[in-house]
C-alpha cells in the first residue's frame, strides 16, 4: 500500500518570502500522480498543483512550484512571494496510475502554514 | 456550472441516531468518491461509486456505514447508530472518468 508522509505539522513564513513544504511517499509503482491540496478555514479542498511521475519537468502554477525527486520519492511544494491568503492546511496526495477508472487519493497528514504579516 | 454540493454543512446527531450525508456531483460527473477527515488528520478514502454501482469500498468500515449513488439524485453516505468516533468531516469529490475530481466543502458531523 502507498503511504504519504508530511513531516512538518506546522510551518510559518514572513509575507512575501518563500517557503517549502516537504512530502515523501512510499510506493512500488512506477506510474503515479502527485498532488498538493490547500484547505483554508472554509474547509474547501482546493487543488494547487499536480505532477505526473513520468514527467521529469517539475510542475509550476504561478507562485507555486514543486521539486519532484522520483528516486528519492520526494515531492516538495515551494510557495514564492507568500501572501496572507496562502494561510491554510496543505496536503500532499498520491494517486496510482495503474488503476485507470479508480482515481482515489492517499493523503498525508498535512502541514499548517501560517503567514506572518 | 455549480460545484460539488454537499449538505448539510453541519450535522449534529446523538449517539445511536442515523446520519445521512448528501453529495450532488457536478453536472456531467458520474463518479463520486467519499473521504473522511478526522480532527487534525488528512483525508482518508472511504468509497468510490459510479451511478448505481459501488466500485471500491475498501475504505469503508464493515459495519454501520453504507453508500449509494442512484441513477437519479445525489449520492448518500449513511451512518447508522452513530458513535462519538464517527465525528469527522466527510468530503465527497465528483469527476468524469479518469480524473481525481472536484471536492465539495464537506459535511462536519458531530456526535453528542
Amino acid at each position: 500500500a502507498q503511504t504519504v508522509t508530511q513531516s512538518q505539522p506546522e510551518m510559518s513564513v514572513q509575507e512575501a518570502e518563500t517557503v517549502t513544504l516537504s512530502c515523501t511517499y512510499d510506493t512500488s509503482e512506477s506510474d503515479y500522480y502527485l498532488f498538493w491540496y490547500k484547505q483554508p478555514p472554509s474547509r474547501q479542498m482546493i487543488l494547487v498543483i499536480r505532477q505526473e511521475a513520468y514527467k521529469q519537468q517539475n510542475a509550476t502554477e504561478n507562485r507555486f512550484s514543486v521539486n519532484f525527486q522520483k528516486a528519492a520519492k520526494s515531492f516538495s511544494l515551494k510557495i514564492s512571494d507568500s501572501q496572507l491568503g496562502d494561510a491554510a492546511m496543505y496536503f500532499c496526495a498520491y494517486r496510482s496510475g495503474s488503476n485507470f477508472g479508480n482515481e482515489k487519493l492517499t493523503f498525508g497528514t498535512g502541514t499548517r502554514l501560517t503567514i506572518i504579516p | 456550472n455549480a460545484g460539488v454540493m454537499q449538505n448539510p454543512r453541519h450535522l449534529v446527531r446523538r449517539r445511536g441516531q442515523e446520519a445521512r450525508l448528501r453529495c450532488s456531483p457536478m453536472k456531467g460527473h458520474s463518479h463520486v468518491y467519499w473521504y473522511r477527515q478526522l480532527p487534525e488528520e488528512g483525508l482518508k478514502f472511504m468509497v468510490y461509486l459510479q451511478k448505481e454501482n459501488i466500485i471500491d469500498e475498501s475504505g469503508m468500515p464493515k459495519e454501520r456505514f453504507s453508500a449509494e449513488f442512484p441513477k437519479e439524485g445525489p449520492s448518500i453516505l449513511r451512518i447508522q447508530q452513530v458513535v462519538r468516533g464517527d465525528s469527522a468531516a466527510y468530503f465527497c469529490a465528483s469527476s468524469p472518468l479518469g480524473d481525481v475530481g472536484t471536492f465539495g466543502s464537506g459535511t462536519r458531523l458531530t456526535v453528542v
